[in-house]
């Protein structure tokens, strides 16, 4: 099935400091979803790109569907310590049989350390 | 808001028991899904519905099953509880296919289940 490549695997960053995570793919897909799981919950949607080289601002998070289709980025500005948790990225293609479901595949997850 | 909540936070199960993990959504969402979660592997798809009676395999469907016998309740079940279905159990829920807003999963809180 396809793929995400989703990177770094893990960040331990300072208070303040902007964090940039990313996922690519060697598929092309028609959405872009970035998640956020805080510690012993289930993933929150933050994010969703629907159209190549959309660029959508939820607060202090950006994000960005690629050119290519292929890959998308997230960066967080002037990170807080409530930013600790895990971000998934998540993409999904028109055109594949079982997307009637609306299935998504997902990246492995960047966690996300912060010191205050 | 959606509400997607799963019947229990923590199970703890002996190995070769029958378990069952419920779930239920409040939005009259299509779309039921279920994971696993282990470290470093992300988020796995176990099953998927897109209608009550309806289900796919995911991409790890083996030693489970699942029962869609109303819209709002998707319950996965382990035949046959093993070691090495020690994991988190993520179920969420989407709008029907009809735009990019299908691909939004909503998850519950997660069931960490350890089978000894």
């Amino acid at each position: 099935g396809q793929q995400l490549n989703q990177s770094p695997q893990s960040m331990f960053i300072q208070e303040g400091e902007d964090v940039s995570m990313n996922c690519t793919s060697s598929s092309i897909f028609n959405t872009w979803l970035w998640y956020k799981q805080d510690p012993g919950e289930g993933p929150v949607l933050l994010i969703a790109l629907y159209k190549a080289g959309e660029l959508t601002s939820n607060g202090r998070l950006t994000a960005q569907f690629g050119i290519t289709r292929k890959d998308s980025f997230l960066n967080i500005s002037a990170s807080i310590p409530s930013d600790v948790g895990i971000y998934f990225c998540a993409g999904a293609s028109v055109g594949v049989v079982d997307t009637n479901a609306g299935k998504s595949t997902f990246g492995d997850g960047t966690t996300l350390t912060v010191k205050p | 808001d959606v509400k997607v909540t799963q019947s229990s936070r923590y199970l703890v199960k002996r190995t070769g028991e029958k378990v069952f993990l419920e779930c239920v959504q409040d939005m009259d969402h299509e779309n039921m899904f279920w994971y696993r979660q282990d470290p470093g592997l992300g988020l796995r798809l176990i099953y998927f519905s897109y209608d009550v009676k309806m289900k796919e395999k995911g991409d790890i469907p083996e030693g489970y099953s699942v029962s869609r016998e109303k819209k709002e309740r998707f319950s996965l079940i382990l035949e046959s509880a093993s070691t090495n279905q020690t994991s988190m159990y993520l179920c969420a829920s989407s709008l029907p296919l009809g735009g990019g807003a299908s691909y939004e999963q909503y998850f519950g809180p997660g069931t960490r289940l350890t089978v000894t």
